[in-house]
């Protein structure tokens, strides 16, 4: 079955400066690659995602990028703020499947 | 957001009590999850529900037993549980007539403690 691996477990940066967290997966059939912000008492919230047929997508200052040949994706968030700081979820689907396998989350924490 | 609202946010039980977790979805989704959250794991996957059918039962405990009596109503009956079943529970859905592969949307968790 699937698995996904996420790197760091913990990232600390400066207010301003960039954040790249890392992923790598283990199916080559999985085709659909969420990324997930989970704040303090609340659930997880979907941030962005992308499909296998593309290899960026941007949404303000997140981006995420996808290599299928490497089986790995990342997330880019730019000029962080400390609204920024939460645990990060990678995860990574199957074509046609409701199953989502997560990875093991990133803390970060951005410091003002 | 309140697309997906979880009741009760917290819940402290022994292990000889039943209980009963609620998840109620405004989207208009068809595809209902529920979730384990435990300290430092990833989300694991309990069950999944298209269309009010189960389609995907990850090798989940019987004393954990779902319900989905419509598209937008998800239970988790809960008996005999174990101190280790202590965990964040959380709901989601999603589209079901797409498929597989679309965003699926959390409710914020019910916290649950086994005495």
């Amino acid at each position: 079955g699937e698995n996904v691996e996420q790197h760091p477990s913990t990232l600390s940066v400066q207010e301003g400066d960039s954040a790249v967290i890392k992923c790598t997966y283990s199916d080559s059939a999985s085709n659909y690659f969420p990324w997930y912000k989970q704040e303090l008492g609340k659930g997880p919230q979907l941030i962005i995602d992308i499909r296998s047929n593309v290899g960026e997508k941007k949404d303000q200052r997140i981006a995420v990028t996808l290599n299928k040949t490497a089986k790995h994706f990342s997330l880019h968030i730019t000029e962080t703020q400390p609204e920024d700081s939460a645990v990060y979820f990678c995860a990574a689907s199957e074509n046609s499947s409701y199953k989502l396998i997560f990875g093991s989350g990133t803390r970060l924490l951005v410091r003002p | 957001e309140t697309g997906v609202t979880q009741t009760p946010r917290h819940l402290v039980m022994g292990m000889t009590n039943k209980k009963s977790l609620k998840c109620e979805q405004h989207l208009g989704h068809n595809a209902m999850y529920w979730y384990k959250q435990s300290a430092k794991k990833p989300l694991e996957l309990m069950f999944v529900y298209n269309f009010k059918e189960q389609t995907e039962n990850n090798s989940v405990p019987s004393r954990f037993s779902p319900e989905c009596p419509n598209s937008s109503h998800l239970f988790l009956h809960l008996h005999t549980l174990q101190p280790e079943d202590s965990a964040l529970y959380l709901c989601a859905s999603s589209q079901g007539d797409r498929g597989g592969n679309q965003p699926q949307h959390f409710g914020d968790g019910t916290r649950l403690s086994i005495l």
